[in-house]
């Protein structure tokens, strides 16, 4: 089955750069997804990759899809107190099937 | 007005309760699903339904029930609540016809208390 993990918490400073690693099991999924969640708030997609790309960019937010190790991380270009939120990366299920399995979210606090 | 509605989006019941928790929404989405979050835990998937005749069990179905009334609406039943089942709990919605299809749209979530 699948299984993606996220470490639980990250902190940054103000300013500087967020990295927040995510490890997968599932070789088949089509994309690979980053969910935003701020307080009090549900999930909204932040950014996805395509399986078969290694990285995207988009304005202050970077992907990079490493498919051997099956590791995919964000990177937050000059990380601002708007970032302050729970990342969850997800994968899905491949094959035309949407069923998304999500990690345990990373807790990004940015200190100022 | 949002996408996807929730209600309540606050309910404390008591332990042997049944209890309903109703998602709507406008999108016109043919996929609907059932997540709950538990902190350190993630989202994990209760039941999806890709249609509306079509309902399937997601990995933690156990002690919980669903019903799709419609293609906009999706309820999720706890028929004898127990505390271990205290969350939050999230309803998503995606198109499933083609391109970015496995986006999925959540709704603001239901915070559930079982004493």
């Amino acid at each position: 089955g699948e299984d993606v993990e996220q470490s639980l918490f990250l902190s940054v400073r103000e300013g500087d750069s967020s990295v927040i690693n995510c490890t997968y099991t599932d070789s088949s999924s089509t994309y690979l997804y980053w969910y935003k969640q701020e307080p009090g708030a549900g999930l909204q997609l932040l950014t996805y990759i395509f399986s078969n790309m290694d990285m995207k960019q988009d304005q202050r937010l970077t992907v990079l899809l490493n498919k051997k190790d099956k590791h995919l991380s964000l990177r937050i270009a000059d990380t601002q107190t708007g970032d302050s939120a729970i990342y969850f990366c997800a994968e899905d299920a491949g094959f035309g099937n949407e069923k998304l399995t999500f990690g345990t979210g990373t807790r990004l606090t940015i200190i100022p | 007005d949002a996408d996807v509605t929730q209600t309540p989006r606050n309910r404390i019941t008591k332990t042997g309760k049944r209890i309903m928790l109703e998602c709507s929404q406008t999108k016109g989405h043919d996929r609907m699903y059932w997540y709950r979050q538990d902190p350190g835990l993630g989202l994990r998937l209760i039941y999806y339904s890709f249609d509306v005749k079509d309902i399937n069990k997601g990995e933690i179905s156990d002690g919980y029930s669903v019903s799709r009334q419609a293609q906009a609406k999706f309820s999720l039943s706890l028929e004898s609540a127990i505390p271990n089942q205290t969350a939050l709990y999230f309803c998503a919605t995606s198109a499933g016809t083609g391109g970015l299809s496995y986006e999925q749209y959540f709704g603001p979530g239901t915070r559930l208390t079982v004493t």
